[in-house]
């Protein structure tokens, strides 16, 4: 089945410590992108990526760092410059239509905690 | 800026009750609009979307329409089910060029036997 998927589910880190959240998918998509989800609030995106070697910021992309080698991986790293980073982080795709949105696809999710 | 602007929660609706959770946006252009729907513990999944005024979108027994006159895209559910109980997210994508999705902040409904 395509889909896209996150890894770890759970994961834990100590103040001070890079930490990478993993995002694959087999949905052909050209667009990925990252969000961040707190409680109470809506998502925000962190960065997002329209195709393969090119990668521009979100709303909220300090502290965080991505890179996209290839069509179906878009991995995220937080960085120890993010200074609140416990949170719910959401990896989506979706097919890149110019000048038209298509259904964003996402992931299960990966739950951070900052120790 | 585009924005997008949902009831509070949580709901609280016995089964079988009528839900309707209000959602009205702010934004240039013409955009795209969609609700999307989050259980606990997951990822968001698309409910149902909108893309033209006027237009009806429908899954699952749930229904919105894009009323441009009025920015909005209320969702509705006749009758609903324990199993509804989740997080719900209205959200538009900003037209032309990158594809920019606003989402709003969220209604967690709780749907009791």
């Amino acid at each position: 089945d395509g889909g896209i998927t996150q890894s770890p589910k759970y994961l834990f880190r100590k103040e001070g410590q890079n930490v990478t959240l993993s995002c694959e998918q087999n949905l052909n998509h050209d667009a990925m992108y990252w969000y961040r989800q707190d409680p109470g609030q809506g998502l925000r995106l962190i960065y997002y990526s329209q195709i393969v070697n090119d990668f521009q910021k979100g709303d909220i992309a300090e502290g965080y760092s991505v890179s996209r080698e290839k069509k179906e991986s878009f991995p995220l790293t937080v960085t120890s410059a993010q200074k609140n980073p416990t949170a719910f982080y959401l990896c989506a795709s979706s097919i890149d239509q110019t000048g038209r949105t298509d259904t964003q696809y996402f992931g299960p999710g990966t739950r951070l905690t900052v120790l | 800026g585009n924005s997008v602007t949902q009831m509070e929660g949580p709901v609280t609706l016995s089964e079988e009750a009528f839900l309707t959770i209000n959602c009205t946006y702010t934004a240039t252009g013409y955009p795209s609009l969609f609700w999307y729907v989050q259980y606990p513990g997951e990822g968001l999944q698309l409910l149902l979307k909108a893309t033209k005024a006027d237009d009806k979108g429908s899954n699952k027994g749930f229904e919105a329409t894009y009323r441009k006159e009025t920015t909005s895209f209320h969702l509705e559910k006749g009758s609903v089910q324990v199993s509804d109980s989740a997080v719900y997210f209205c959200a538009l994508s900003h037209s032309g060029g990158y594809q920019k999705v606003t989402f709003g902040t969220g209604t967690k409904l709780q749907v009791i036997p």
